[in-house]
């Protein structure tokens, strides 16, 4: 298996611009997780899927971040406008169930000026 | 919610050396502890993890022990090389909630 697939692996983009980061989950794995890591804040988790319904999307930080799972081998995460505070790495993670190992992508490296 | 504390952030020892790396956690109910290796670049990946239900693991260099009446658990590495320079992140899950420590850069010099 590849692996959870991340794309793309850098963006730099505008302030106001909408961003859209892709995953593709390990397949068969029912979990899939939206993190940001940042040096100040560390890890943090946005949202998590389960059969591609969200279940907590608690740790998403505003109303401009949304994320999509249409089908099980493909998740979205969107924002909309980027800030320059939106600057961070994001993984895409995905587990054969919520309690199992939580396998993760190379991430984004993302920077809005 | 699950609070979880690790120590120490950075870390620099002498290739041939050991390292430890402790993290506590604040939720009995947490069952299960991994432990996870971030290279520069890449995502997190993990080397080792731990259940409630065990106090102590191996595999090779690398250990990890829990005490869950104290709440905390270690990764313990013998014969460190300098591949093994990277941050290290426990977690710890309860309640379908995992938590992330905030990191150890382990740097091991040659």
């Amino acid at each position: 298996d590849a692996g959870v697939i991340q794309s793309p692996r850098h963006e730099v983009t505008e302030m106001g611009q909408e961003v859209t980061l892709r995953c593709k989950p390990i397949s068969g794995h029912d979990y899939l997780f939206w993190y940001r890591q940042t040096m100040m804040r560390g890890l943090e988790l946005l949202i998590y899927f389960n059969n591609n319904v969200p279940i907590d999307d608690s740790g998403m930080p505003e109303d401009r971040f949304s994320a999509k799972m249409p089908n099980a081998s493909f998740s979205t995460l969107k924002i909309q406008p980027s800030e320059p505070r939106d600057s961070a790495v994001y993984f895409c993670a995905s587990s054969l169930c919520r309690a199992e190992t939580q396998y993760f992508g190379p991430g984004t490296r993302l920077l809005v000026l | 919610g699950e609070n979880v504390e690790q120590h120490p952030s950075t870390l620099s020892v002498q290739e041939g050396d050991s390292a430890v790396i402790k993290c506590t956690y604040s939720d009995s109910a947490s069952n299960y502890f991994p432990w996870y290796k971030q290279e520069l670049g890449k995502g997190p990946q993990l080397i080792i993890d731990i259940r409630s239900n065990v106090g102590e693991k191996k595999d090779q260099r690398i250990a990890v022990t829990l005490n869950k009446t104290a709440k905390h658990f270690s990764l313990h590495i013998t014969e460190t090389q300098p591949e093994d320079s990277a941050v290290y992140f426990c977690a710890a899950l309860a309640n379908n909630d995992m938590r992330f420590g905030a990191g150890t850069r382990l740097t091991v010099k040659p």
